[in-house]
């Protein structure tokens, strides 16, 4: 029983490229929340998806970032130009559901902007 | 969940002694409250939660308590061993606390 997968576990990009990071939820959990980490920082809240619909976008920034969760295949966050500042882990985790639930992380996307 | 405080930021601990880490949270319609550990370079694990028609539970030698009159619940770690050695995040409705360091010494 696989459970939260990110990939890549590393990725470089340079200034002005595209980013995309994949999750695939653990088996049985429909929902999806990505989260950045800087180092020796915290985790802070991105994105709430459920299949096919975002519900709480409220931590992505406005411009570049995008996030989406079909109904098949993995959850996907994209960051178009990326820039020094982006470089940062980013994880994804899943729940079955809303509310009294734990959430399972993947090991994370580490980001390098070059 | 907007607001979510944890304290201490970093914590040091001889091996054997006690850790208590707090959190402060902001909603009063909150009814759940894990806890994360997070080793380096690893994407954070639920070690224990509490529902809030609860006011502790127990896993070993974790144990959480929450008091929601005062809105805040609380970590506890007995016995400690290096390889509790870790960043320790609570979390309220998706929002994260800050982190706390902890530094289990041999």
């Amino acid at each position: 029983n696989a459970g939260v997968m990110q990939n890549p576990r590393h990725l470089v990009r340079r200034r002005g490229q595209e980013a995309r990071l994949r999750c695939s939820p653990m088996k049985g959990h429909s929902h999806v929340y990505w989260y950045r980490q800087l180092p020796e920082e915290g985790l802070k809240f991105m994105v709430y998806l459920q299949k096919e619909n975002i519900i709480d976008e409220s931590g992505m920034p406005k411009e570049r970032f995008s996030a989406e969760f079909p109904k098949e295949g993995p959850s996907i966050l994209r960051i178009q130009q990326v820039v020094r500042g982006d470089s940062a882990a980013y994880f994804c985790a899943s729940s079955p559901g809303r509310g009294a639930y734990g959430y399972t992380f993947g090991s994370g996307t580490r980001l390098t902007v070059v | 969940g907007e607001n979510v405080e944890q304290h201490p930021s970093t914590l040091s601990v001889q091996e054997g002694d006690s850790a208590v880490i707090k959190c402060t949270y902001s909603d009063s319609a909150s009814n759940y409250f894990p806890w994360y550990k997070q080793e380096l370079g690893k994407g954070p694990q639920l070690i224990i939660d509490i529902r809030s028609n609860v006011g502790e539970k127990k896993d070993q030698r974790i144990a959480v308590t929450l008091n929601k009159t005062a809105k805040h619940f609380s970590l506890h770690i007995t016995e400690t061993q290096p390889e509790d050695s870790a960043v320790y995040f609570c979390e309220e409705d998706m929002r994260f606390g800050a982190g706390t360091r902890l530094t289990v010494k041999p």
